[in-house]
């Protein structure tokens, strides 16, 4: 259980344009979805949480006009980069919560995002 | 923002050993979770604690609810070459926004078989 799933794995774009990541939670539903950002060996830096409905809530520093973040249905949350850049490159990361799951998260497998 | 001092930074043992690594803060968290990372792939979720002083393992892992609610450490016990991976803790802080984890820079440890 507690299974989330995102796509794309992997996406290459050139600059200028948009691009949307989806996340799914497939076995349970998620009130509460998180999207991170992650360089190289290094940590998970959270960009925003979302809750269903409502606006998601962005961390210092993050640009919501250019991240935008749709949080529609208990299933599914949307991470769109827009006017990509090539700074943009990084890998992104969607965690879900569920009501069943207190403060556990559980992470899809991440999107490559290349901007060149 | 707020990180969690996680050590050792890098680990490399021998095939069988004991590997031990923890977190530590300086204030008070009421979750202490730690999970595993393979290279390109999201962390997976190895244990969540809930309770000062809880002890909780799963297979050859072993993690504790320091007692301080400050600290907590993982143990994997006789490692295999699949524990290879970057391992994080993550907390929630008693005080401020507690939806969101605190997360430590993680523990990479290579296994030489």
């Amino acid at each position: 259980g507690a299974v989330v799933s995102q796509h794309p794995s992997w996406v290459i774009c050139k600059s200028g344009t948009s691009v949307k990541i989806e996340c799914r939670s497939l076995d349970f539903q998620a009130t509460t979805m998180f999207w991170y950002r992650q360089f190289p060996k290094q940590s998970l830096m959270l960009m925003a949480t979302s809750n269903e409905g409502s606006k998601a809530t962005y961390e210092q520093g993050v640009e919501k006009d250019k991240f935008l973040i749709n949080h529609a249905s208990l299933t599914l949350s949307t991470l769109t980069v827009t006017s990509a850049h090539p700074e943009d490159s990084s890998f992104y990361i969607c965690s879900a919560r569920g009501l069943a799951h207190s403060y556990e998260q559980y992470f899809g497998p991440g999107t490559r995002l290349t901007v060149t | 923002g707020q990180q969690l001092n996680q050590s050792p930074q890098s680990m490399f043992i021998q095939e069988g050993e004991d590997v031990s690594m923890n977190c530590t803060s300086s204030s008070i968290f009421n979750t202490w979770l730690w999970y595993k990372q393979d290279p390109g792939e999201g962390p997976v979720l190895l244990i969540a604690l809930y309770k000062a002083g809880e002890l909780t393992s799963n297979g050859r892992l072993t993690a504790q609810f320091g007692i301080t609610r400050k600290d907590s450490f993982l143990n994997i016990s006789a490692s295999i070459p699949s524990d290879v991976g970057i391992y994080f803790c993550a907390g929630r802080p008693n005080a401020g926004n507690n939806r969101k984890l605190i997360w430590g820079l993680g523990t990479s440890l290579a296994v030489n078989p």
